[in-house]
């Protein structure tokens, strides 16, 4: 089963400028789930798209916004770029799990190589 | 509000040593899950292994283990037979037990070295 794919893996901007980042969960997983990895605030997550609906968002600004598709295809978008933004831009898809004796759901989240932005 | 907290920036091991890498994680909730991620330097985040609170038996995959302890809520990694491919950052997440959403929220890594 192939992985989670991210198009593209780097991306120069320079601040104003928009971008979209975009990921390919694994076959059959419908949660998307997107995070943003800095050397200062660590990982942080930014939304997470599940049957083409934003069902959890993280304290980003509103220039962080993103969308699924109906083949749960994700792509997020930074509009307005900034220096800070520049970061490792994670994407893991999930499949919903029933957890075991009760428990949680389980939700495994597979992540895919990230694209490395870098806002000048 | 969900707390992971990873006390050791780095640690050394000799290869085929036993190491533990610690975390520890504040949450109100009963219900939630644990999980360990490796981060290679090409960036990936790999899946190593998941830890349900309601879970009884600490969760293994291979050579790695979790020491879950709830009372203290702690979920320790244990890898044993250290590789030189373990060299790596560790990063300890805990899930959001509300609803569905997987929304996981992260320790600050712990990166190891393996040494010959």
């Amino acid at each position: 089963k192939a992985g989670v794919t991210q198009t593209p893996r780097y991306l120069i901007k320079t601040r104003g400028q928009q971008v979209t980042l975009s990921c390919s969960p694994i076959s059959g997983h419908r949660s998307v789930s997107w995070y943003q990895q800095t050397p200062g605030q660590g990982l942080q997550f930014l939304f997470e798209y599940f049957s083409e609906t934003q069902r959890n968002k993280g304290n980003f600004p509103g220039r962080f916004s993103g969308r699924q598709f109906s083949n749960s295809r994700s792509e997020m978008n930074v509009s307005t770029l900034e220096l800070g933004d520049s970061a490792l831009y994670l994407c893991a898809s999930s499949p919903i799990k029933p957890g075991l004796a009760g428990g949680p759901l389980i939700n495994e989240q597979f992540f895919g190589p990230g694209t490395r932005l870098t806002v000048l | 509000a969900q707390k992971i907290t990873q006390t050791q920036p780095g640690m050394f091991v000799q290869e085929k040593e036993a190491v533990t890498l610690d975390c520890t994680y504040d949450t109100s909730d009963q219900s939630y899950g644990l999980f360990w991620y490796k981060q290679p330097s090409s960036g990936e985040m790999i899946f190593l292994i998941y830890q349900g609170s309601y879970d009884e038996q600490n969760a293994t995959e291979g050579r790695y283990s979790l020491n879950f302890q709830k009372a203290r809520k702690s979920a320790n990694l244990v890898i044993s037979a250290s590789q030189l491919g373990d060299s790596a950052m560790y990063f300890c997440a805990m899930r959001d037990s509300h609803g569905t959403a997987s929304k996981l929220t992260f320790g600050t890594g712990t990166r190891l070295q393996v040494t010959l």
